[in-house]
């Protein structure tokens, strides 16, 4: 299947900084990426779809001015939650499709934050 | 509020026995269904996708989709112990804002037992 890659896989913070979470496609270009948020024993969770060149669709109940989503170019997807705090701390996950036709859709490796 | 609905589980098979595990969804106009293996504090791994009714086998795996019933199923035969994982059932969403979506189920977990 298709390569996403997702960086960092883990990251500790403090509240109240920001993190940055990264995901790429490698071998092929999407023009909308997912991200996703999963605490434990529970399921994913869509947060937002990322559009290159265009604004980020935001679920209903995901802040938009604290999970900001940059999708600067075919190829990657940035999500940067601010002013972090200890509740955000969960597994975040993006996922791309290779082709805009085809239904299915692969995920990067996650990334786990814990903002203590 | 476009649903899925998993058994959560645990299901426990033996070493060599069939695990079926399934699924059921509230929107009647999805046509896309996707079954994810997630290894715990893993990203989740797309094993299977089936768009039309019937039986569709991959090896080990057979997944079985009924549009009518709204009921999607996997079936994995010869179970191994690392086979042991949660099983995520996702659906995309047919329509309206949610088009293109996937909405995932909470997941069974299933353990194969040696």
């Amino acid at each position: 299947g298709a390569v996403v890659s997702q960086h960092p896989s883990r990251v500790i913070c403090k509240s109240g900084t920001s993190v940055k979470i990264e995901c790429r496609s490698l071998d092929f270009q999407a023009t909308t990426m997912f991200w996703y948020r999963q605490f434990p024993k529970q399921s994913l969770m869509l947060m937002a779809t990322s559009n290159e060149g265009s604004k980020a669709t935001y679920e209903q109940g995901v802040e938009k001015d604290k999970f900001l989503i940059n999708h600067a170019s075919l190829t990657l997807s940035t999500l940067t939650v601010t002013s972090a705090h200890p509740e955000d701390s969960s597994f975040y996950i993006c996922s791309a499709r290779d082709n805009p036709r085809d239904r299915k859709a692969f995920f990067g490796q996650g990334t786990r934050l814990t903002v203590v | 509020q476009k649903e899925v609905e998993q058994n959560s589980g645990p299901l426990s098979v033996p070493e060599g026995a069939i695990a079926s595990l399934n699924c059921t969804y509230s929107d009647r106009g999805s046509q896309s269904f996707f079954w994810y293996r997630q290894y715990s504090g893993k990203s989740p791994e797309l094993i299977m996708f089936i768009y039309s009714n019937g039986d569709k086998e991959d090896g080990r795996f057979t997944a079985q989709l009924n549009k009518a019933s709204q009921y999607v199923s996997l079936l994995i035969r010869d179970s191994q112990p690392s086979d042991s994982a949660t099983y995520l059932c996702a659906v995309r969403n047919a329509g309206g804002t949610s088009y293109g979506k996937l909405t995932f189920g909470q997941g069974t977990i299933l353990t194969v037992h040696p």
